[in-house]
This record gives structure tokens, C-alpha cells and sequence, in this order.
């Protein structure tokens, strides 16, 4: 299976930063890569697919970019809302879906 | 509006069986693959089992091949999930989830239900 790797997995921040998680996987998923956010107690929800398509609905200083096995989500400037967990998926062997291990964006 | 609705979790023994359903609506529910996606407490997200939209492909993570089974029944617009020879490792939260654009193939997932426990302990 294709393994994924995030980075940092704590990244203290405040409102306002710019901040930037990195995904890293095994070998090249050809931008078949999703990120989600999931808060304490919530489902996690879908912000960007196909590496850098934002999902309707969710705001635009959220970003994605990337290409072979190197991807990152990018939050513009901070908002008290965005605190929580953030997970990268790859979906470029079907059936063998996986997910990176999270980030917890913290105050 | 799009809604999953999870529900059969519990207590078990290990070894014991255990059958989850999702119910869903909002959607053209032979349209899209669904998936089930687990999380043990405090830990990260685990993908399952999916099924495609016609329910002819259905696809096991490792972990569960053998033991679990994924159904789909397209009349009542309901997913299952069929497990057996539970084990203390799969105690976890257990997500419903819709494929975002299509029946089959790579696909994200773009809508979860809340989620149903499952805990596996003597």
C-alpha cells in the first residue's frame, strides 16, 4: 500500500498565519489526493480533491498544491475556525485507499 | 439535503459479530461508490471496505478481508457492513461515506455520516 506522511504532526500557530501542511507519499499518486478537516467529536469534511480543487462551499484561503508524491494545504490567514485536525488522502490505487497519520493545528 | 445515517454499533465479545447500516438520502444513491472509514479513539482515519454503485465490486483493506463484508441495497438506499470474528483492534468509530463524483474508480469522499461506535472487549 501507498504510504503517506505528513508533516509537522503539531503545528502551533495563531490567526492570521499562513500555514502550511505537507503530505508526502510512497511513490507518485499523479495528484489523486484529498485533504479533509475534522474537529473534536465531527465527522471529518472534504476541503480539497485532485490536489487543488476546492470543495463548495469551503472558503478560499484554503489551498492545495502538489504533482508526483509531494503535497501541500495551505491556509492563507488563520481563522479561530480553523482549528483542528487536517488528514491527506491519496485515492490513486483503487480500492487501497490511505491516509496520512494528521495534523493538529493548535493555539 | 445529503444525509448518512449510521447505526447497529455496540459492545461485543471477540469473536462475536456485529452488523452496521447507513441510511442514505439527498442523493441518487446507485450514482456513487460508498466506502466505510474508520477511526480508533484518538487515532487517525482507517479506510475500510467500498462498494461500487451497482454493488458489483466491493473492496477490503487487509486488515478486515475475510472477517467483514460491505452491501449495498439500491431500493432502500442502504450500505452495510457485515463483521465477523470481531477483535479488540477493531474497537473504533465506524463513518459511512459517499464518493464524491462517480460509481466506481479513485474517488474522495465528500459526505460522512457521524459515525457508530463498535467496541470489541471481553
Amino acid at each position: 500500500d501507498i504510504q503517506m506522511t505528513q508533516s509537522p504532526s503539531t503545528l502551533p500557530a495563531s490567526v492570521g498565519d499562513r500555514v502550511t501542511i505537507t503530505c508526502r507519499a510512497s511513490q507518485s499518486i499523479s495528484s489523486w489526493l484529498a485533504w479533509y478537516q475534522q474537529k473534536p467529536g465531527k465527522a471529518p469534511k472534504l476541503l480539497i480533491f485532485k490536489a487543488s480543487r476546492l470543495e463548495n462551499g469551503v472558503p478560499s484561503r484554503f489551498s492545495g498544491s502538489g504533482s508526483g508524491a509531494e503535497y501541500t494545504l495551505t491556509i492563507s490567514s488563520l481563522q479561530p475556525d480553523d482549528f483542528a485536525t487536517y488528514y491527506c488522502q491519496q485515492y490513486n490505487t483503487y480500492s487501497r485507499w490511505t491516509f496520512g497519520q494528521g495534523t493538529t493545528v493548535e493555539i | 439535503e445529503v444525509q448518512l445515517l449510521e447505526s447497529g454499533g455496540g459492545l461485543v465479545h471477540p469473536g462475536g459479530s456485529l452488523r452496521l447500516s447507513c441510511a442514505a438520502s439527498g442523493f441518487t444513491f446507485r450514482s456513487f461508490a460508498m466506502n466505510w472509514v474508520r477511526q480508533a479513539p484518538g487515532k487517525g482515519l482507517e479506510w475500510v471496505s467500498g462498494v461500487s454503485g451497482s454493488g458489483g465490486n466491493t473492496h477490503y483493506a487487509d486488515s478486515v478481508k475475510g472477517r467483514f463484508t460491505i452491501s449495498r441495497d439500491s431500493s432502500k438506499s442502504t450500505l452495510r457492513l457485515q463483521m465477523n470474528s470481531l477483535r479488540a483492534e477493531d474497537t473504533a468509530l465506524y463513518f459511512c461515506v459517499k464518493a464524491l463524483e462517480s460509481a466506481m474508480g479513485p474517488d474522495a469522499f465528500d459526505v460522512w455520516g457521524h459515525g457508530t461506535m463498535v467496541t470489541v472487549s471481553p
